[in-house]
């Protein structure tokens, strides 16, 4: 079976500070894992992606994770952030032989000015 | 531009009523996805489709039903039998080949009981 849990459901974080969103997930197969940010009243879309290679992948607007298999975890991080920010980011992986992607429950990031 | 369209962006439903939430796309991808957003609950998969007519229940499809006549469209019905219908509707797709496993959302359905 394939699953994500994202830790925190909140996190609050002064702008400019270095935040960190926690993933972990379970797979007994390898995985593709994926972080997805969402806006309000938008769909999601997709920030970084790990399918192989390289544990470390860096996606857009300065967001990178970084793929611990041996923690099966792929945290997404930022150095700095800024107001915009602000929004709802999910976890998913998919494992070997699944068809289908399960997501995390999401965690929202609120930027205080 | 490519990209998936669902519509409307807002939809009231009322008791007995089935609605259905259009979902296109012209990306040309083969699968097509229909999720649920309930606050603190992520999204959960109702229908996925990975080629035109054929289409597979997700984890949560009581309540739902879909049609795949179109590569590009794949409307979904919430039936009378979805008791508790108000959600954030997703409709998401993607290609084959090696970008495969990345989905692509349409903007959302809201969907309200009146």
């Amino acid at each position: 079976a394939q699953s994500v849990t994202q830790l925190d459901s909140q996190v609050p974080v002064f702008e400019e500070a270095p935040v960190e969103l926690r993933c972990n997930y379970s797979s007994s197969v390898s995985v593709y894992l994926f972080w997805y940010v969402q806006y309000p009243n938008q769909g999601l879309q997709l920030l970084l992606k790990y399918l192989s290679g390289s544990t470390l992948v860096k996606g857009i607007n300065g967001f990178e994770a970084e793929f611990n298999k041996s923690q099966t975890s792929f945290h997404l991080r930022k150095p700095s952030v800024h107001i915009s920010d602000t929004a709802e980011y999910f976890c998913a992986v998919l494992s070997g032989g699944y068809q289908k992607v399960t997501f995390g429950i999401g965690t929202k990031l609120q930027v205080i000015p | 531009d490519g990209g998936i369209t669902q519509s409307p962006k807002y939809l009231f439903r009322k008791e007995g009523q089935n609605v259905t939430l259009s979902c296109e796309q012209n990306l040309n991808h083969d699968a097509m996805y229909w999720y649920r957003q309930d606050p603190g609950q992520g999204l959960r998969l109702i229908y996925y489709s990975q080629i035109v007519n054929d289409f597979q229940k997700g984890d949560i499809a009581e309540g739902y039903s879909v049609s795949r006549e179109k590569k590009e469209s794949f409307p979904l019905t919430v039936t009378s039998a979805q008791k508790n219908p108000t959600a954030f509707y997703l409709c998401a797709s993607t290609a084959a080949g090696g970008d495969k496993n990345i989905q692509y959302f349409g903007a959302g359905t809201r969907l309200s009981v009146l």
